[in-house]
C-alpha cells in the first residue's frame, strides 16, 4: 500500500494564528487526497477532497476560507487552518487512496493540533 | 445515504482467544467495498482487510477474517488467537464504486487483555 507522511505530528498554537499541515504521499502519485477530522473518541469525519490542478472540493458544513487546501503536487497536500480558534483543536488525518477513489485508502500517521 | 453502524461501542478478549466485532450498512447500489481499519493508541490508522462485494469468498488476512453477508449487509471481523497488540479502535467502512467518499462507522473498541 501507500506510504504516507504527515508534518508536523503535532502543533500548538495562540488563537488567531493559521497553521499549516503537510500530506505527502512517498511512494504513489496521487491526483487526490483526502482531509479528515477526527475528535476524541469519535469516528473519522471526511472534511474535503485535494485535487491535484483544481480546488479542493469541500463536505457540507465545512469552511473552504477556515480551511485551505492546496495540492502542490502529485505527492504533497497541504491543509492550512487560517486564524485557528480553540475549536479547531482536533485529530487531522490525511488519505491517499490507490487506483482511483474507489480503492484503499492509505492514511498518515496525523496532525494533532492543539489551540491555545 | 449510505450508513454503516457497529453496534458494539465496546469489547474485550483475552489474549489467544477469538472474538467477533459486527458491522452492518446500508446501501441499495450493488458494487461497493468493505473495509475494517485498526487505530492503536497511536491513532495511526492501519488497514486490516478489505472485501470486493462481487466476491462471494471471504476475506482473510492472516488471523483477521470476515463474514460478509451481502443479502444482510453484514461484515463481521473475526480476530483469531488475540495479541496484547490488538488492542485498538476498530472501523468499518463502506465505499462505493465509482465515488470518493469513505463512509466510517462509529467504531469499537477493543481491548485484549493477558
Amino acid at each position: 500500500g501507500a506510504v504516507v507522511s504527515q508534518h508536523p505530528s503535532w502543533v500548538i498554537c495562540k488563537s488567531g494564528t493559521s497553521v499549516k499541515i503537510e500530506c505527502r504521499s512517498l511512494d504513489f502519485q496521487a491526483t487526490t487526497m483526502f482531509w479528515y477530522r477526527q475528535f476524541p473518541k469519535q469516528s473519522l469525519m471526511l472534511m474535503a477532497t485535494s485535487n491535484e490542478g483544481s480546488k479542493a472540493t469541500y463536505e457540507q458544513g465545512v469552511e473552504k476560507d477556515k480551511f485551505l487546501i492546496n495540492h502542490a503536487s502529485l505527492t504533497l497536500s497541504t491543509l492550512t487552518v487560517t486564524s485557528a480558534h480553540p475549536e479547531d483543536s482536533s485529530f487531522y488525518i490525511c488519505s491517499v487512496p490507490t487506483s482511483g477513489a474507489q480503492e484503499t485508502q492509505y492514511f498518515g500517521p496525523g496532525t494533532r493540533l492543539l489551540v491555545l | 445515504a449510505q450508513t454503516v453502524t457497529q453496534s458494539q461501542p465496546e469489547m474485550s478478549v483475552q489474549e489467544a482467544e477469538t472474538v467477533t466485532l459486527s458491522c452492518t450498512y446500508d446501501t441499495s447500489e450493488n458494487n461497493y467495498y468493505l473495509f475494517w481499519y485498526k487505530q492503536p493508541p497511536s491513532r495511526q490508522m492501519i488497514l486490516v482487510i478489505r472485501q470486493e462485494a462481487y466476491k462471494q469468498q471471504n476475506a482473510t488476512e492472516n488471523r483477521f477474517s470476515v463474514n460478509f453477508q451481502k443479502a444482510a449487509k453484514s461484515f463481521s471481523l473475526k480476530i483469531s488467537d488475540s495479541q496484547l497488540g490488538d488492542t485498538a479502535m476498530y472501523f468499518c467502512a463502506f465505499i462505493l464504486v465509482g465515488t470518493d467518499k469513505l463512509i466510517f462507522g462509529t467504531g469499537t473498541r477493543l481491548q485484549v487483555f493477558p
